[in-house]
């Protein structure tokens, strides 16, 4: 069964500053996707980046950017330039490879952005 | 992106009663749509999978009878929370998979209804 681990409840960073989300997977699939989503106070879930396991460049979204450390099993997301706008949930997110296959989701991380 | 459609937004219902919440891709074709829920401050958990045509696929410890899903068509996927309780109340988010997806694996999200059972 895969696992995907967000050891950061909560972050606050400072407006313009940058900020590095954490997050662990635990798979023995070797074709898998992995994704970083917010949720705003709104609810609804926003996908900021998504990074293909076969894929060894890392992804990146104008100021997100993800450090994909496969052998590690690591996937932190790097917000840069951070905005009051980005205060929300993170989430980082697993699929298996496939038509069928479903996201699992880390216990996410809170993140504030303090002007 | 595409657009997945929940409705309703928001429900109230007594205990007892039964509550439909709709899950629409308004712009494309879905066969796999995702049933979650959320509960405050916390993940979302994977609660079934719907295929259209077929019966849906329940994870583990969710009670199929008391979560019922049908996914009619492929643009529609619905959820019916059967004689609901307090501890029913919670936030539920469907998401879908388009046809052509395929390997893309993007799936997109609905608004999310926020069910209140009293």
């Amino acid at each position: 069964a895969q696992t995907v681990t967000q050891s950061q409840p909560e972050m606050s960073v400072q407006e313009a500053e940058t900020v590095t989300l954490s997050c662990t997977y635990d798979t023995s699939e070797s074709n898998y996707y992995l994704f970083w989503y917010k949720q705003p106070p709104s609810r609804q879930m926003i996908l900021v980046i998504r990074q293909e396991a076969y894929k060894q460049q890392n992804a990146t979204e104008n100021r997100f950017s993800v450090n994909f450390q496969k052998a590690a099993k690591s996937f932190s997301l790097k917000i840069s330039d951070s905005q009051l706008g980005d205060t929300a949930m993170y989430f980082c997110a697993f699929m298996k490879g496939g038509s069928q296959g479903n996201l699992i989701f880390g216990k996410g991380t809170k993140l504030s952005v303090k002007p | 992106g595409a657009v997945v459609s929940q409705h309703p937004s928001r429900v109230i219902c007594k205990s007892g009663t039964s509550v439909k919440i709709e899950c629409r891709s308004l712009d494309f074709q879905a066969t796999t749509m995702f049933w979650y829920r959320q509960f405050p401050k916390q993940s979302l958990m994977l609660m079934a999978t719907s295929n259209e045509g077929s019966k849906a696929t329940y994870e583990q410890g969710v009670e199929k009878d008391k979560f019922l899903i049908n996914h009619a068509s492929l643009t529609l996927s619905t959820l019916t929370v059967t004689s609901a309780h307090p501890e029913d109340s919670s936030f539920y988010i469907c998401s879908a998979r388009e046809v052509a997806g395929g390997m893309t694996g993007e799936l997109f999200f609905g608004e999310g209804s926020r069910l209140t059972v009293l």
